[in-house]
């Protein structure tokens, strides 16, 4: 398996525009999961999903942001509009109760927002 | 309510010598502990976890944490560092009757500086 694949790697934009962050999580996990990286507050998780239904987003920073997981095998996050403070390392991880819950992580994205 | 604690932001040690990184935890049941690196401008990756069995649990990398359960402590411990195990250290820990609780809850992480 090639792991946890996220796109894009590096993501440059402009304050006000909308922001779209691909996940796809390691085939057979039923449980997917957002988190921003930054220096000043750390790792923090963002939502998380088990087959394919949110069940914890209480890490949602505001209404800006929102995220989707139509199937097993791909979720976004998507930020609209984008603002400097958004900009961080956003690591998408999935996990299955076969392997008690251990995460496996993407290698994230690294977002700015100018 | 679960949580974990790493007492210690930044550890120094001179490559060759001991290492320990400190992580408490708290859960109600049964702690699943695990440890996890981050090296600079990548993902977290695995190192090693305790689920039941022996409380001394050997990892990748030479690294092996010790499951104390009258202290609630995972401290992670290598007998010689080297200077690429430079980086940031996550512990993370889960209720195992936690049901369909399926998330893991890390600790803010504890950056392991090793000098030659």
């Amino acid at each position: 398996d090639a792991g946890v694949i996220q796109s894009p790697r590096h993501e440059v934009t402009e304050m006000g525009q909308e922001v779209t962050l691909r996940c796809k999580p390691i085939s057979g996990h039923d449980y997917l999961f957002w988190y921003r990286q930054t220096m000043m507050r750390g790792l923090e998780l963002l939502i998380y999903f088990n087959n394919n239904v949110p069940i914890d987003d209480s890490g949602m920073p505001e209404d800006r942001f929102s995220a989707k997981m139509p199937n097993a095998s791909f979720s976004t996050l998507k930020i609209q509009p984008s603002e400097p403070r958004d900009s961080a390392v956003y690591f998408c991880a999935s996990s299955d109760q076969g392997h008690h819950n251990e995460q496996f992580f993407g290698p994230g994205t690294r977002l700015t927002v100018l | 309510a679960q949580s974990v604690a790493q007492p210690e932001d930044q550890v120094n040690v001179a490559e060759g010598n001991p290492l320990t990184v400190k992580c408490t935890y708290s859960v109600s049941g049964n702690p699943y502990l695990f440890w996890y690196v981050q090296y600079p401008n990548r993902g977290l990756q695995f190192l090693l976890k305790y689920i039941t069995g022996d409380n001394l649990v050997k990892g990748s990398y030479g690294f092996e944490a010790e499951f104390n359960k009258s202290q609630t402590s995972f401290h992670l411990k290598k007998p010689s560092a080297l200077v690429s195990d430079s980086a940031l250290y996550f512990c993370a820990v889960r209720d195992g009757a936690g049901g369909s609780q399926g998330n893991l809850i890390f600790g803010k992480g504890t950056k392991l500086s090793v000098k030659p």
